[in-house]
């Protein structure tokens, strides 16, 4: 059964870091594009990041370039957002989701929640 | 950015009724579709990808289909089971964008 296990969120002050983990089981870590999608009531589902299989290539929406960065250790089966210079728009629930194929998410995590206050 | 216009925002119905929910694409993204359900507190569970193709383990009773730049998922008989929020997303492009989402409830 897949899995996606996202830890790491809770509250943080503007400007300040967090780091969110992703531990999946149940499938082939290593052979699938891995991804990162918010969600907020007034915004709703924005994806934020994606990464290669092996790493190599990210992708980043623009509001988030600069300050966060994906990354995944195949060893561990885990992927990471290092989200830095957190602004209070950033408060969302984010999801892991796997990579499928035309680019879609086919499995996703629980969630994990990031507020950003003072 | 490619926009994905879903209609209708909400959506009230009967059980047995059929249901349609659409996204139009702002450009061209071929089958490059997916469309999910959320329910509250869950994440979002994949229906159709690639426009018309249903996700393993999804009733049959749900279907997509595509006529240009629309983009349609149909339910054929709601059931119980089936209220929710529902999404579109397209994958074609870079940042992938979803519908804004419709809020599905029994009548």
């Amino acid at each position: 059964e897949v899995q996606l296990v996202e830890s790491g969120g809770g509250l943080v002050q503007p400007g300040r870091s967090l780091k969110l983990s992703c531990a999946a089981s149940g499938f082939t870590f290593s052979n699938y594009g891995m991804a990162w999608v918010r969600q907020t009531p007034t915004k709703g589902l924005e994806w934020v990041a994606s990464i290669s299989t092996g790493g190599g290539n990210t992708y980043y929406r623009d509001s988030v370039k600069g300050r966060f960065t994906i990354s995944r250790d195949n060893a561990k089966n885990t992927q990471y957002l290092q989200m830095d210079s957190l602004r209070s728009e950033d408060t969302a629930t984010y999801y892991c989701a796997r990579h499928a194929g035309n680019n879609y998410f086919d499995y996703w995590g629980q969630g994990v929640m990031v507020t950003v206050s003072s | 950015d490619i926009q994905m216009t879903q209609s209708p925002a909400s959506l009230s119905a009967s059980l047995e009724e059929i249901v349609t929910i659409t996204c139009q694409a702002s450009q061209d993204i071929g089958n490059w579709l997916a469309w999910y359900q959320q329910k509250p507190g869950k994440s979002p569970q994949l229906l159709i990808y690639g426009a018309t193709s249903l996700a393993d383990g999804v009733p049959s009773r749900f279907s997509g289909s595509r006529s240009g730049t629309q983009y349609s998922l149909k339910i054929s008989r709601l059931q119980v089971e089936d209220p929710g929020i529902y999404y579109c997303l397209q994958g074609y492009s870079a940042p992938l964008t979803f519908g804004s989402g419709t809020k599905l409830e029994i009548k």
